[in-house]
């Protein structure tokens, strides 16, 4: 298993721009979860999906937008880059019934907005 | 709405020195999980070590141990004979309900141990 793999690892973009951070997972999970950790600071949930189809926002969604049409992928679009967005951005998941709560962790893609 | 504190921002040791990292928490959650995670400086975030709320014993895995307590809300994380290779940020996390089914994890936010030789 790759577990869980997100492209790109670092992304530079204009003001304005779009663009979107593709998550992967082959564990068959049914959670996924965004999150971005801004620096010096831990990870803050901007959205969250229990399964295909089935999407929610988290404590940061503004300016993000997500889908879930496959088990496998949960893409997260930004549509108007702005400086704010500078972050780190990580994909996670975990298995419904995982009555640890544990969640499974991508490498993380680092992008800044200039 | 849950709340994860670790007060110390910044953390000096020599090497082969014990170092606490402290984590307070506030939920309101009857059944939830703590967790610590390591982030060096390479930027990913490594799972070290995860206790469930019914659980207060606490344990020693290796060079790491933590101390649980419900009462204070407390769950402290200790390095003990620090190595170079411990420096990193580390965080504490607290798992808990979003809605229906879902849960969710909240970070603290972080504290930079740095190991000198």
């Amino acid at each position: 298993n790759a577990g869980v793999t997100q492209t790109p690892k670092f992304r530079i973009l204009k003001i304005g721009q779009s663009m979107t951070l593709q998550c992967a997972q082959d564990m068959n999970h049914n959670y996924m979860y965004w999150y971005r950790q801004d620096p010096g600071m831990g990870l803050k949930l901007i959205y969250y999906s229990v399964g295909a189809g089935i999407t929610d926002k988290g404590e940061v969604p503004n300016g993000y937008n997500v889908s879930r049409s496959t088990t496998e992928d949960f893409p997260l679009r930004l549509e108007l880059a702005a400086p704010s967005q500078t972050s780190v951005y990580f994909c996670a998941s975990r298995i419904r019934g995982d009555s640890t709560d544990t969640q499974y962790f991508g490498p993380g893609t680092r992008l800044t907005v200039l | 709405a849950q709340k994860v504190t670790q007060a110390q921002t910044e953390i000096s040791v020599v090497e082969k020195e014990d170092v606490t990292l402290d984590c307070v928490y506030e939920t309101r959650d009857t059944t939830y999980y703590l967790f610590w995670y390591k982030q060096p400086p390479s930027g990913e975030l490594v799972f070290l070590i995860r206790r469930n709320s019914f659980d207060e014993q606490n344990e020693i895995s290796g060079r790491y141990s933590w101390n649980f307590q419900k009462s204070t809300s407390s769950f402290n994380f200790t390095i003990t004979a620090s190595q170079v290779v411990d420096s990193a940020v580390y965080f504490c996390a607290l798992s808990g309900t979003i809605s229906g089914s879902a849960r969710q994890l909240t970070f603290g936010s972080g504290t930079q141990l740095t190991v000198l030789p």
